[in-house]
């Protein structure tokens, strides 16, 4: 069974157009972590919750934020997606009584049109 | 510069060994990671090593850390044509359950 999982894997948005996308877990891990991923480069850290402590990283654009309302869900908002913004986007999570291993979803493949 | 670096590309032989190397910056992390990558998919841990060990080995996969050098490699014995995807290495950046650092990946190609 999939224990973290992202919803859509695939979306498309409009330059400027809010979107959402939504990441859950199974794990009731208190650490969850969303990453950029573009074309043959490194996934980057955006930002992570501690539990409902949020760290976001010191390079990440403002047009990115994130919620987390409970445990299970984390949520990734671009308010104004740029062409510069498609990538893959992946959730992790992971527990800090663990050794430090993060935990991914499939990912969600974002497109801007 | 990368904090952690790779080298992109290696391709090798079914049946053959398969060495994937990585250097990382960061000399206070606690654990080093592998994870693997396949085309459109999310990342999947394939192993990790403590900092105060030298070596790990798990099945068909070997790592070897050198602290000293900041050095850390991932050898897969026999390899199969499943095998073939991107392999990153990753630090951890603070202590456990904060943040991975990734490398770019390092491509593996095995040929039949």
């Amino acid at each position: 069974d999939a224990m973290v999982i992202q919803n859509p894997r695939y979306q498309v948005t409009q330059f400027g157009k809010p979107v959402t996308l939504s990441c859950s877990q199974t794990l009731n891990h208190n650490v969850m972590y969303w990453y950029q991923q573009k074309s043959s480069q490194a996934p980057k850290l955006l930002f992570h919750y501690y539990d409902k402590d949020f760290n976001n990283e010191a390079d990440t654009p403002d047009n990115f934020q994130s919620r987390r309302p409970n445990t299970s869900f984390c949520f990734l908002d671009i308010r104004s997606p740029g062409l510069g913004d498609a990538a893959m986007y992946l959730c992790a999570t992971s527990s800090i009584t663990g050794e430090g291993e993060a935990f991914f979803g499939q990912g969600t493949r974002l497109t801007v049109v | 510069g990368e904090d952690v670096e790779q080298s992109l590309f290696l391709s090798v032989r079914e049946g053959d060994s398969s060495v994937i190397n990585c250097t990382y910056t960061d000399s206070s992390s606690t654990y080093l990671y592998w994870y693997k990558q396949e085309p459109g998919a999310g990342l999947q841990l394939l192993t990790y090593i403590f900092s105060n060990m030298d070596m790990k080995q798990d099945q068909r996969l070997t790592v070897l850390l050198n602290k000293k050098d900041k050095h850390l490699s991932l050898r897969i014995a026999d390899t199969q044509t499943g095998d073939s995807a991107i392999y990153f290495c990753a630090e951890s950046r603070n202590q456990a359950g904060t943040a991975l650092i990734f490398g770019k990946g390092t491509t593996l190609s095995v040929s039949s």
